[in-house]
């Protein structure tokens, strides 16, 4: 069973602090992972993706993956209360060699307070 | 708007009748995946396509629901004889590649199906 697991939360932090948002993977070859944010009644929007160990960053994001400790992380600097949604980790699920089904965490939802 | 159009937004279906999702993906974009997101539960993969092919159909209920692709025109998700539990956001998503490891999927905005 491929699973994506993430603390459900609520994540609290203040105006213009760090977010850290964490993500456990079971799928020893997944190859590629994502992160999405999704704000109530919306739809997911893809936010970062990273494919090789270590750090990748995109403005006040930055995405983080050791591959061998199966994590990924995303941190969100100077934290916004329009950062304020659900963040979905997503797993690249190789079914055959064409398939590129994603599997989702729940989700971890963060708040922004001002 | 090149983004990933999906259409109805809202349906609303009684137990029994049949439901269709409609979606174009994103231009220049030839695959497809649906997902299905009920209250309070994570995002489900459900069918993965190409024009005219179902890849990988692992995660479809295997009685009521089917998925198509055709030459033309949109991906269709269809629920025939829908039931309450089949009340959910059905997302759909496109790609530009295939397997490796640069699939980004992107979101259209979902259709909410209600089942009274």
């Amino acid at each position: 069973q491929k699973e994506v697991e993430q603390n459900s939360g609520p994540l609290s932090v203040p105006e213009g602090a760090i977010a850290s948002l964490n993500c456990t993977y079971s799928d020893r070859v997944s190859q590629s992972f994502f992160w999405y944010r999704q704000y109530s009644g919306k739809s997911p929007e893809l936010i970062m993706s990273i494919y090789s160990n270590g750090d990748k960053e995109d403005g006040r994001f930055t995405a983080q993956l050791n591959k061998a400790s199966q994590y990924v992380s995303l941190l969100i600097r100077d934290s916004q209360p329009s950062d304020s949604a659900t963040y979905l980790c997503a797993v690249n699920y190789r079914a055959n060699q064409a398939g590129t089904a994603l599997i989702f965490g729940k989700g971890t939802t963060l708040s922004v307070s001002s | 708007n090149a983004g990933v159009m999906q259409n109805p937004r809202h349906l609303v279906r009684r137990r029994g009748q049949e439901a269709r999702l409609r979606c174009s993906p994103m231009k220049g974009h030839s695959h497809v995946y649906w997902y299905r997101q009920l209250p309070e539960e994570g995002l489900k993969f459900m069918v993965y396509l190409q024009k005219e092919n179902i890849i990988d159909e692992s995660g479809m209920p295997k009685e009521r629901f089917s998925a198509e692709f055709p030459k033309e025109g949109p991906s269709i998700l269809r629920i025939q004889q829908v039931v309450r539990g089949d009340s959910a956001a059905y997302f759909c998503a496109s790609s530009l590649q295939s397997g490796g490891s640069y699939n980004e999927q992107f979101f259209g905005p979902g259709t909410r199906l209600t089942v009274l």
